[in-house]
């Protein structure tokens, strides 16, 4: 089954301390992206990836690192976590940036 | 930042009934996108129509684009309750993809 997986799907954290949430796509897709998703902000891009080596920040990069070494997974990296990054994050792909994404299910993740 | 703003931000309405919903953006787009999202779920692709195109048909979804307006709205017809989600427009331009903050549509039994 053509997926986007996601892990874990609930984090709670306390602040500071290092964390990484995984994303792997199937589909041989070669653009993948990070989200966060807030009350009333809707969704808002973290990084992106083109491609393998490549990527890019987003609308909201402070506190976050990406990398992407192999074109099936794009982890996501919160260095020192801050309360300010409860979230619900997800991870999307998508064989072209300007088509249709498929999402992971979403990692909700509380920094306490 | 947000580029689309869906129209209303909810709607409840009766099993059966049609729902639609409008995302108005302020810049020229290549293409215009609906995805689904239930409950803190992943968002679902639901259809994707082209500047060139003005309604395009997916099952009991239509969707229409009118590029002069700036708009677009989503159509499901003969609703069901397991059409309970947020529905949200993106819009890309400059192969940049942007989401609206979504419309909560209820569908009651």
């Amino acid at each position: 089954e053509a997926q986007v997986t996601q892990n874990p799907r609930y984090l709670i954290t306390v602040t500071g301390k290092k964390l990484t949430v995984t994303c792997s796509q199937n589909m041989n897709h070669e653009y993948m992206s990070w989200y966060r998703q807030d009350p009333g902000l809707g969704l808002r891009q973290i990084y992106y990836s083109m491609n393998v080596e490549v990527t890019d920040k987003g609308d909201v990069p402070e506190g976050y690192k990406v990398s992407r070494k192999e074109k099936r997974n794009f982890p996501l990296i919160l260095e020192s976590p801050s309360p300010n990054q409860t979230s619900l994050y997800f991870c999307a792909s998508s064989r072209d940036r300007a088509y249709g994404y498929t999402f992971g299910s979403g990692t909700r993740l509380t920094v306490v | 930042s947000q580029q689309g703003e869906e129209d209303p931000q909810a709607l409840s309405i009766q099993e059966g009934e049609n729902a639609t919903m409008n995302c108005s953006y302020k810049t020229s787009i290549n293409n215009l996108q609906w995805y689904r999202q239930n409950s803190g779920r992943g968002l679902v692709h639901l259809i994707l129509i082209r500047s060139n195109e003005r309604e395009k048909h997916s099952g009991r979804l239509r969707v229409t684009l009118d590029t002069s307006k700036k708009s677009s709205s989503l159509l499901i017809t003969a609703s069901r309750a397991a059409d309970t989600a947020s529905y949200f427009c993106a819009t890309v331009a400059n192969n940049d993809m942007r989401f609206g903050a979504g419309t909560r549509l209820t569908v009651k039994p």
